[in-house]
């Protein structure tokens, strides 16, 4: 079984300063992708970020940045110049073969 | 294209009541997926359509629940007999065939709420 643990329930951040988020999974698989949600307030999930498992670069997304350990199964996201907007519950999602399994995610807080 | 649309957006039904939602996905998208998200949850997965063609069901869908695309476009999900437990919001998603890799389009859900 796939599994996917966020063990932050909840952070905060001041705005301008950077958060890294925590995320770990399990799973036998050699090759997988790994995703990082936003859900905002408004309730629409937005993909963040992506990674594929056999890439050992970091994947990055402008502020947004991931810590892909595969050896530790273990893909933290980095969200640098935190700006009030970052506001939302961020999910972790592993993908593999055809269907999401998300994380019980962390609700971010940056303060002004 | 507009993305992802449900409809309704919130619906409140008495217990025991029958309710349908429906999912218009991008049109491109060949798969569509519901899930169902409790508060301060992660989205449950729950089922997925390839065109008109229901693959997987999760054990979350019991007899109750029941899932349509009949013609490979839009979808619907009927909960019939209405349980408290029941309330949530369901999400829907489309995505390429193969385009897993990118992950999916999230709609913004339907409220549902059994008084």
């Amino acid at each position: 079984a796939q599994t996917v643990t966020q063990s932050q329930p909840e952070m905060s951040v001041q705005e301008a300063e950077t958060v890294t988020l925590s995320c770990t999974y399990d799973t036998s698989e050699s090759n997988y992708y790994l995703f990082w949600y936003k859900q905002p307030p408004s309730r629409q999930m937005i993909l963040v970020i992506r990674q594929e498992a056999y890439k050992q670069q970091n994947a990055t997304e402008n502020r947004f940045s991931v810590n892909f350990q595969k050896a530790a199964k273990s893909f933290s996201l980095k969200i640098s110049d935190s700006q009030l907007g970052d506001t939302a519950m961020y999910f972790c999602a592993f993908m593999k073969p055809s269907k999401l399994v998300f994380g019980a995610g962390t609700i971010l807080r940056v303060k002004s | 294209d507009t993305g992802v649309s449900q409809d309704p957006r919130h619906k409140i039904t008495k217990r025991g009541q029958n309710v349908t939602f429906r999912c218009d996905p991008i049109s491109e998208h060949n798969r569509l997926y519901w899930y169902r998200q409790t508060l301060g949850q992660g989205p449950e997965f729950l089922t997925y359509f390839q065109n008109e063609a229901q693959l997987e069901k999760s054990r979350l869908l019991s007899d109750r629940f029941s899932a349509e695309r009949p013609k490979g476009s839009f979808s619907t999900l009927e909960i019939q007999r209405t349980e408290q437990g029941d309330s949530a919001m369901y999400l829907c998603a489309s995505s390429l065939e193969g385009g897993q890799a990118y992950g999916y389009t999230f709609g913004s859900g339907t409220r549902l709420t059994v008084v």
